[in-house]
């Protein structure tokens, strides 16, 4: 089945730092790739769509140049988090979707931001 | 505007018991209608979707258009059933195509 990985799983960085999250579909190609964040016990808010060579979609309220995300491939996407602080820890999760518009997701980055 | 509405946040049943997951949406268009669970410490997978007209692990959901819901159902629970579900809806046209709807998730938890 279709597979996404994530990597890092989980990352400890300094407030002020910037981290960088990828996201690959490592046996299809992903013509759309979403990104989430997920808080302790709620559900999954979506941050923003990205196709593959084109501008991310931002969903409001998520700052583009705080989140910043690119699809330079249909198999990779990144999502940065620049000048990270404290309350951007939290869960990221990507998802991947190519041809058949399904869904698959990734196991999720936990970020600590102290 | 489009919404997901799971009103359990936890739902508890005994093992072999019956089990219902309430999920309710509003949208406009022509939705498609997903559960999604998630174990303990896995990622978010795929149940099923409401074209497919499957069993997935003996949960069936069938979409009532007149009631707007999309009811999650099992005739005998699993202690293996444990885990988070969530309903989501797809939107179908315009800047929002493709995108989920995330219900806030039903807890299951099947007690021995």
């Amino acid at each position: 089945g279709a597979v996404v990985s994530q990597h890092p799983s989980w990352v400890i960085c300094k407030s002020g730092t910037s981290v960088k999250i990828e996201c690959r579909s490592l046996d299809f190609q992903a013509t759309t790739m979403f990104w989430y964040r997920q808080f302790p016990k709620q559900s999954l808010m979506l941050m923003a769509t990205s196709n593959e060579g084109s501008k991310a979609t931002y969903e409001q309220g998520v700052e583009k140049d705080k989140f910043l995300i690119n699809h330079a491939s249909l198999t990779l996407s990144t999502l940065t988090v620049t000048s990270a602080h404290p309350e951007d820890s939290s869960f990221y999760i990507c998802s991947a979707s190519g041809r058949a518009e399904t869904q698959y997701f990734g196991p999720g980055t936990r970020l600590l931001v102290l | 505007a489009q919404r997901v509405t799971q009103p359990e946040k936890l739902l508890s049943v005994f093992k072999g018991a019956p089990v219902e997951l309430k999920c309710n949406y509003s949208y406009s268009g022509s939705p498609e209608l997903f559960w999604y669970v998630q174990y303990s410490r896995q990622r978010l997978q795929l149940l099923l979707r409401h074209i497919s007209r499957e069993s997935i692990k003996g949960f069936t959901a069938d979409l009532n258009k007149g009631e707007t819901s999309f009811h999650l159902k099992k005739p005998f629970a699993q202690e293996e059933d444990s885990a988070m579900y969530y309903c989501a809806l797809r939107a179908d046209r315009g800047s929002t195509l493709g995108r989920l709807y995330f219900g806030r998730g039903t807890q299951l938890t099947v007690w021995p």
